[in-house]
């Protein structure tokens, strides 16, 4: 059972480059969210999704896409990378909104745009 | 509006020293969930425990206790004994039923010294 995958663990980009952060999980959870972590700030919601074909924003959306065309896949874009998105970023799963079970982490992304 | 506060930025000890690590919440609903999660340097997510709030009961789990009071709004993490492997940021969260994130604080990170 891998539970929840994300890829890269690191990556580099330049101001103004797209990239996906790509997350998968295979336990049929319907819930699933991105964070990112930033130093002093804890983790902040940026996109979540309550099932496929179901995104809603976050607490920082800005500057993110997501899409949910699968229950396992649930996949971050940068679309114009900026300096204010170098971040560590999560992502998480859930069998449900609510979290009445317990929440899954990937292993993080640590992401440095130059 | 949820809230999650862990007034500790920083904590140092010495090993073997006992260690309590604050966490205050707030939210208006009846039913909510309360984790905590250890983040070790190498950077993932560990899942360490998840309290509902209906169950105030104390739980230890070997040199780790939680304190559930909802009269005070604390969730508070005691680590006994403590160890260099404890060595960590710990976060606080909280998730209300049938909500869409979890929300956390800013995290404490406890340093333990041999």
């Amino acid at each position: 059972n891998a539970g929840v995958t994300q890829t890269p663990k690191f990556q580099v980009l330049k101001t103004g480059q797209s990239m996906t952060l790509q997350c998968a999980q295979d336990m049929n959870h319907e819930y699933m969210s991105w964070y990112r972590q930033d130093p002093g700030m804890g983790l902040r919601l940026i996109h979540y999704s309550v099932g496929a074909g179901i995104t809603d924003q976050g607490e920082v959306p800005n500057g993110y896409n997501v899409s949910r065309s699968t229950t396992e896949d649930f996949p971050l874009r940068l679309l114009s990378a900026a300096p204010s998105q170098t971040s560590v970023y999560f992502c998480a799963s859930s069998l449900n909104r609510g979290f009445e079970t317990e929440a899954f982490f990937g292993q993080g992304t640590r992401l440095t745009v130059v | 509006a949820q809230k999650v506060t862990q007034a500790q930025t920083e904590i140092s000890v010495v090993e073997k020293e006992d260690v309590t690590l604050d966490c205050v919440y707030e939210t208006r609903d009846t039913t909510y969930y309360l984790f905590w999660y250890k983040q070790p340097p190498s950077g993932e997510l560990v899942f360490l425990i998840r309290r509902n709030s209906f169950d105030e009961q104390n739980e230890i789990s070997g040199r780790y206790s939680w304190n559930f009071q909802k009269s005070t709004s604390s969730f508070n993490f005691t680590i006994t004994a403590s160890q260099v492997v404890d060595s960590a940021v710990y976060f606080c969260a909280l998730s209300e039923a049938g909500g869409t994130a979890l929300i956390f604080g800013k995290g404490t990170t406890l340093s333990v010294s041999s």
